[in-house]
């Protein structure tokens, strides 16, 4: 059975970094995308970065570009979202999810990461 | 910001028929497959309609979407007190490179 694990929630400051981590299991890891997606509190979906896991190739929405660094650990079937320079306005669970190429189907989720930026 | 277009709410009674629908340009709806989600409370999404109104294991059969230039939608039959959460509909941009999703949609069974 496929599963996305992700790390715990986590307090930030702001101007910090976060790095949350998504362990994939059930499927083969290099095979398929790994996409991140935020949901700020009360708000919709949406979508920050893919990665291919087998080439190492990213690709970021324009919101997060120069902010965003998306990392793999092919031996341990890990995949890492870093954000740098957090404001409030990154206070959202981030979720990784499997990504079947370049097309928007993405499944399964992970279970989310709450990240809040607070001082 | 939101690429897509959804209405905010929508509701239906028990065995109703709803449909959400779902608004883009043809850089993503009307060149892509359109793919819709859904939210209950308090989980992550998950994934009803993929590629050309395909659903996964376990979605009933009352999910179906279709799909005519740049619009999309989403139709559910026989509503069911389960489906109530939110529903996001979501395709390829080829300009982006990456994924837009709609704003969501709040269902709501009375």
């Amino acid at each position: 059975q496929v599963h996305l694990v992700q790390s715990g929630a986590d307090v930030k400051e702001p101007g910090a970094s976060v790095i949350v981590s998504c362990k994939a299991s059930g499927y083969t890891f290099t095979s398929y995308f790994i996409h991140w997606v935020r949901q700020a509190p009360g708000q919709g979906l949406q979508w920050v970065a893919w990665l291919n896991p087998k080439s190492g190739v990213t690709k970021s929405a324009q919101d997060f570009q120069g902010r965003v660094n998306l990392t793999r650990d092919t031996a341990t079937d890990t995949a890492y979202l870093q954000l740098a320079r957090l404001t409030s306005d990154d206070t959202a669970i981030y979720y990784c999810a499997r990504g079947w190429g370049l097309v928007a189907r993405i499944d399964p989720w992970g279970q989310g990461t709450l990240v809040t930026v607070s001082s | 910001q939101t690429v897509l277009t959804q209405p905010p709410s929508a509701s239906g009674t028990p065995g109703q028929r709803v449909t959400i629908s779902c608004s883009g340009t043809n850089s993503n709806v009307g060149t892509t497959t359109v793919n819709w989600y859904q939210q209950l409370p308090g989980t992550a999404p998950r994934v009803v309609i993929y590629g050309i109104n395909q659903r996964p294991s376990g979605v009933p059969d009352r999910f179906s979407a279709s799909k005519s230039g740049t619009s999309a939608s989403l139709a559910i039959s026989g509503l069911q007190s389960e489906d109530e959460g939110d529903y996001y509909c979501a395709a390829w941009d080829n300009n982006l490179n990456g994924v837009v999703f709609g704003g969501g949609t709040r269902l709501t069974v009375l």
